[in-house]
């Protein structure tokens, strides 16, 4: 089993929708957590941090569960320009950040 | 500089040939870490550096793989006797202090095999 999990998708999604990604991980010490953008051929992109309470920025909302050890990200009003894959990030106080293969997002018109 | 930078862009090895990948991080950057990433699949971590000190090379797949970030600032991925197992993108990122800050990637060195 891998450390962190993803669902692969891809999601396909007409323009406007709101779709969520899941991600879950195995390593209770893990301490932080991020989601991360990756476009075709390109390299990841921070989009944002995930805490405990939850965190929104703009149309992307973030939330943590520890107890669950599960992770996710809501966008809403999707654009055509969200779409690319989405990584998951777990990083233990070791300072080693652990990714998921990602989920792939197509927004269509 | 204003982002991290990683040469060459691509590489074509020849199989058994030696390779040096370059990594310049976000001048300030005391963390920099070292990533393959296959295709289909996320980036897999092979090695953390917070200034010289290499800190952790738990993720390197074989003693034919060698880092070193001699004065804290520009590091090198060296891979000898390279096999087709290693054609990857060669990810480097940099962060301002360890894991709470995110990290920036460079392009990546994309090697290929052959």
């Amino acid at each position: 089993r891998k450390e962190v999990e993803q669902d692969p998708g891809p999601f396909n999604v007409p323009e406007g929708a709101t779709v969520a990604f899941n991600c879950t991980y195995s390593n209770s010490a893990s301490q932080s957590f991020f989601w991360y953008r990756q476009d075709c051929r390109k390299e990841p992109k921070l989009l944002m941090s995930v805490y405990s309470s939850g965190n929104e920025d703009g149309r992307f909302t973030a939330q943590l569960n520890r107890a669950s050890q599960y992770i996710s990200l809501l966008i809403r009003d999707s654009k055509l320009s969200d779409s690319a894959t989405y990584l998951c990030v777990v990083t233990t106080n070791a300072g080693k950040s652990t990714f998921g293969d990602g989920t792939t997002l197509t927004v269509k018109p | 500089g204003a982002g991290v930078s990683q040469s060459p862009r691509y590489k074509v090895a020849k199989r058994g040939q030696d390779v040096a990948l370059r990594c310049d991080p976000i001048s300030g950057h005391v963390s920099l870490f070292w990533y393959q990433q296959a295709l289909g699949q996320g980036p897999e971590f092979l090695t953390y550096f917070q200034n010289e000190a290499q800190l952790d090379k738990s993720g390197l797949p074989s003693d034919r793989f060698f880092a070193e970030r001699p004065e804290g600032s520009v590091s090198t991925l060296k891979i000898q006797r390279t096999q087709q197992e290693d054609s990857a993108v060669y990810l480097c990122a940099s962060s301002v202090q360890g894991e709470d800050y995110g990290y920036t990637f460079g392009s990546g060195t994309r090697l290929t095999v052959v």
